[in-house]
Formats: structure tokens, C-alpha cells, sequence
């Protein structure tokens, strides 16, 4: 069985602080996916970045990165610099190939609330 | 514009009434999804449709159903025998491509809300 675990259910930190919204997953499967999504107050699920389980490799967008570590089993997500209107929910989550060609189903942390005051 | 919409984004449902929820999408998506988000919970599969005429149960899939009769179109009723269906229900979609990783899109949302 997977497993998405968000353990951070609140976070509120100040305008321009760095915070880091962490992530843990668990699965048997060698090939998975990670993904990341932004909620915001309008309630559509917004993609921000997918990572499959060969790639170890960090990645930074902007004020965005992320640190996949393999042997932690972590994908974890940090806004450098943070502004009010990243203010949202954010969900991590996993994918796997529910059978061959066909449809992924992702499941889900509990996502974090991130609350940037000005 | 490509995208999904979610029709009605409030429903309002007295006990023992079947409603049916709206999910329409012009991307060209093979795949199409129907999840239930309740307060301080990830979101949860009820179920998804793989192609046209064919669908699987997700995860809570329990007093709810769907037809899939065109490509761009995937209701969802959620029936009398759903005993708490108060909850966000989001619909999603996505590229149907065998091994090739593909993110899901998602639509506005519907707030049910059981009176």
C-alpha cells in the first residue's frame, strides 16, 4: 500500500521568510511518481512540479525548490522568500500505474496549510 | 481556453435526495477523475474513467456513481445512500499515455453541502 504523509498541518511564518513544507511517502513500487499541488482560498488544485523516482536531482523554479532524497523517502517543498499570495494548501502526492497503459492514481497527504502574514 | 468546469460550484441537498454534479473538459483527456476533500483531509477517489463507457471504483467509491458516455463529459451522483456527503467534490483530468508520467488537471470544485 502507499502511503503520502504531511505531518505539518499548519504553517505560518512572515512575509519574506524561507519555509521549507515537508513530505514523506511510502511504496513498494520502484517506478513512482511525486507531485506537488497549490490550493489556493478558490479550491482549484494548482500543479506545480512532478518528479519521477530516477531523478534525484533538485530542482529550483523561481522561489520554489524542491529536495527529493531517496534514502529518506522525502520530496520535500521550500518557498524562499515567502510572499502573502503564496498563501494557500499545499498537497504532495504519489502515483502509481494502477495497471499497464492505463489511468495513474495519485494519492494524497493531508496537505499543509501555509499562512504568510504581511 | 482548455480547462475543466464544475457545475453547480454550491448544491445544496436535503437527506434522502440524489443530486448529480457536473464535470466537463475540453483538454482531450482520455483519463477523468471525481475526488471528495473534506476539511484538514487530502483529497480521496471515488472514481475515474479510463475511456469512454468504462470506469473503476476508487477508494470510497460507496453511495456514489458516474457514467462515462462521452469523452468530455464525467458526472457524478452522489445518491441517498452516501450518508455524509457534505464535502468539496473536485473533478480532474489527464493525459492517457501508457508508461509516460502525466500531471492531473483540476476543475473549480463543488461545495456540497446536505441540508
Amino acid at each position: 500500500a502507499q502511503k503520502v504523509t504531511q505531518a505539518q498541518t499548519e504553517i505560518s511564518v512572515v512575509e519574506k521568510e524561507d519555509v521549507t513544507l515537508d513530505c514523506v511517502y511510502e511504496t513498494r513500487d520502484t517506478t513512482y511518481y511525486l507531485f506537488w499541488y497549490k490550493q489556493p482560498p478558490s479550491g482549484e488544485l494548482v500543479f506545480l512540479i512532478r518528479r519521477n523516482s530516477f531523478d534525484e536531482q533538485n530542482e529550483i523554479s523561481g522561489r520554489y525548490s524542491w529536495n527529493f532524497q531517496k534514502s529518506t523517502s522525502s520530496f520535500n517543498f521550500t518557498i524562499t522568500a515567502s510572499q502573502v499570495v503564496d498563501s494557500a494548501v499545499y498537497f504532495c502526492a504519489l502515483s502509481l500505474q494502477i495497471s499497464s497503459g492505463s489511468a495513474r492514481q495519485l494519492t494524497f497527504g493531508s496537505g499543509t496549510q501555509l499562512t504568510v502574514l504581511p | 481556453d482548455g480547462g475543466i468546469t464544475q457545475s453547480p460550484k454550491y448544491l445544496f441537498r436535503k437527506e434522502g435526495q440524489n443530486v448529480t454534479l457536473s464535470c466537463e473538459q475540453n483538454l482531450n483527456h482520455d483519463a477523468m477523475y471525481w475526488y471528495r476533500q473534506d476539511p484538514g483531509q487530502g483529497l480521496r477517489l471515488i472514481y475515474y474513467s479510463q475511456i469512454v463507457n468504462d470506469f473503476q471504483k476508487g477508494d470510497i467509491a460507496e453511495g456514489y456513481s458516474v457514467s462515462r458516455e462521452k469523452k468530455e463529459s464525467f458526472p457524478l451522483t452522489v445518491t441517498s445512500a452516501q450518508k455524509n456527503p457534505t464535502a468539496f467534490y473536485l473533478c480532474a483530468s489527464s493525459i492517457n499515455l501508457g508508461l509516460a508520467y502525466n500531471e492531473q488537471f483540476f476543475g473549480p470544485g463543488t461545495r456540497l453541502t446536505v441540508l
